[in-house]
């Protein structure tokens, strides 16, 4: 197995630009999370879907981020406009979530490093 | 809510001498616990999780963590650590009910000394 896949894995760009991070989760797993790393503030929960659909997106910083996940194999996570404060590693991780078992354990892409000018 | 306490932020251990990292947990019930250990430039990679059983719970790299419910805590061991065992190491804790995510705690940065 591949692992959690994620592109780029560096992405430098200026404010204002759109960034569009992907993400592709192991096969098989019905859960996806995307995280924020920076050194203030750890390792932050952007938003997480269960079976392509969104569940909680309340750790997304505001508007300017979105996520979709259109199908079981593929993620993105969009920045626009972009600002020099969104700098950080984006990491995705997939995992398998059930209702009922609860907590499944998650498996980390190798992130994407995220510079803004 | 649901919440970890790494309380050393960096650790210091000379190579081949004993290591243990401190992890509390706040949940209700039993939770699920995992340890990952962070690479510099890389991804969290699960050492160990405990769902249930035996509290004393093997992972990879030579590393064990056990659970003990009077203390909240899960603490990870290694009895000889090796230079390569530098990099940033995670306790999370998860609900073993319902659509639950991971609640990290900080991060406890380990320092191999020659």
């Amino acid at each position: 197995d591949a692992g959690v896949i994620q592109s780029p894995r560096h992405e430098v760009t200026e404010m204002g630009q759109e960034v569009t991070l992907r993400c592709k989760p192991i096969s098989g797993h019905n859960s996806l999370f995307w995280y924020r790393q920076t050194m203030m503030r750890g390792l932050e929960l952007l938003i997480y879907f269960n079976n392509n659909v969104p569940i909680d997106d309340s750790g997304m910083p505001e508007d300017r981020f979105s996520a979709k996940m259109p199908n079981a194999s593929f993620s993105t996570l969009k920045i626009q406009p972009s600002e020099p404060r969104d700098s950080a590693v984006y990491f995705c991780a997939s995992g398998g979530l059930n209702r009922l078992v609860g907590t499944d354990t998650q498996y980390f892409g190798p992130g994407t490093r995220l510079t803004v000018l | 809510a649901q919440s970890v306490t790494q309380p050393d932020i960096h650790i210091t251990v000379s190579e081949g001498a004993s290591l243990e990292l401190r992890c509390n947990y706040s949940y209700g019930a039993t939770p699920y616990l995992f340890w990952y250990v962070q690479s510099p430039g890389q991804g969290l990679q699960l050492l160990l999780k405990y769902f249930s059983g035996d509290t004393l719970v093997q992972g990879i790299k030579g590393f064990e963590a056990e659970f003990k419910r009077s203390q909240s805590s899960f603490n990870l061991r290694k009895p000889s650590v090796h230079w390569s065992d530098a990099a940033e190491y995670f306790c999370a804790v998860g609900a073993p009910s319902g659509y639950s995510t991971l609640t990290f705690g900080k991060g406890t940065m380990l320092l191999v000394s020659p």
